[in-house]
């Protein structure tokens, strides 16, 4: 079992719909990423948190330490959030994550 | 904005070949790290870096090394290349804060094909 599962695995949604995207880990963590792949490889970190919830833009994160759960909100979708969603956890040692496997979003007009 | 520049976006190399991968960040940070990205497997780290000439084994770290002469570029190894570590390649960077890194910013990844 992975120390890091995401789910779906793969999701469609229609644009302007509310997008959830979950995340649960199987060990005591310090922090969490958020980050984000479009085709061609390039990921960018969308959001760090270790406690609470944070907002940017269309994007919400939160995350329940004791619960182990962390979840990602996309509101109002959109074509260009088409991409694949990848969580990764801070499990002890400086600066190591562990990923989850990713959630590919597709948004369609 | 930092900026984590991967050497070659493509890279075909035959079988026992040795193979360097350069990585090379712009924003002074400690922490610089390669994984390889695999279908169903996600991001596996292979080695960081947290200071200049200090390396760290991750969780796959067989059949490569590494070497960070300078702050700013962490190379990455294939001392003998096999068909196996056809994979995506990609380096990132950050700041560590007690809470976490800081910064963390990925390369765009190079794509290893050994034939």
């Amino acid at each position: 079992k992975n120390e890091v599962e995401q789910s779906p695995q793969n999701l469609t949604a229609q644009e302007g719909e509310f997008i959830t995207i979950n995340c649960s880990y199987s060990v005591g963590i310090s922090a969490l990423h958020w980050l984000q792949q479009h085709p061609g490889g390039g990921i960018v970190s969308l959001f760090m948190l270790s406690s609470g919830k944070k907002k940017h833009g269309r994007l919400i994160a939160t995350i329940n330490i004791q619960e182990k759960h962390s979840s990602l909100h996309i509101t109002a979708s959109h074509p260009r959030d088409s991409a694949v969603y990848i969580c990764a956890v801070y499990t002890g040692t400086a600066s190591k994550l562990t990923f989850g496997t990713g959630t590919r979003l597709q948004v369609t007009l | 904005d930092v900026k984590v520049t991967q050497s070659s976006r493509y890279l075909v190399k035959r079988t026992g070949e040795k193979v360097f991968l350069e990585c090379v960040q712009d924003m002074d940070h400690e922490n610089m790290f390669w994984y390889r990205q695999d279908p169903g497997l996600g991001l596996r780290l292979i080695y960081f870096s947290y200071d200049v000439k200090m390396k760290e084994k991750g969780d796959i770290p067989e059949g490569y090394s590494v070497s960070r002469e300078k702050k700013e570029r962490f190379s990455l190894i294939l001392e003998s290349a096999s068909t196996n570590q056809t994979s995506m390649y990609l380096c990132a960077s950050s700041l560590w804060d007690r809470e976490g890194d800081y910064g963390y910013t990925f390369g765009s990844g190079t794509r290893l094909t050994v034939v």
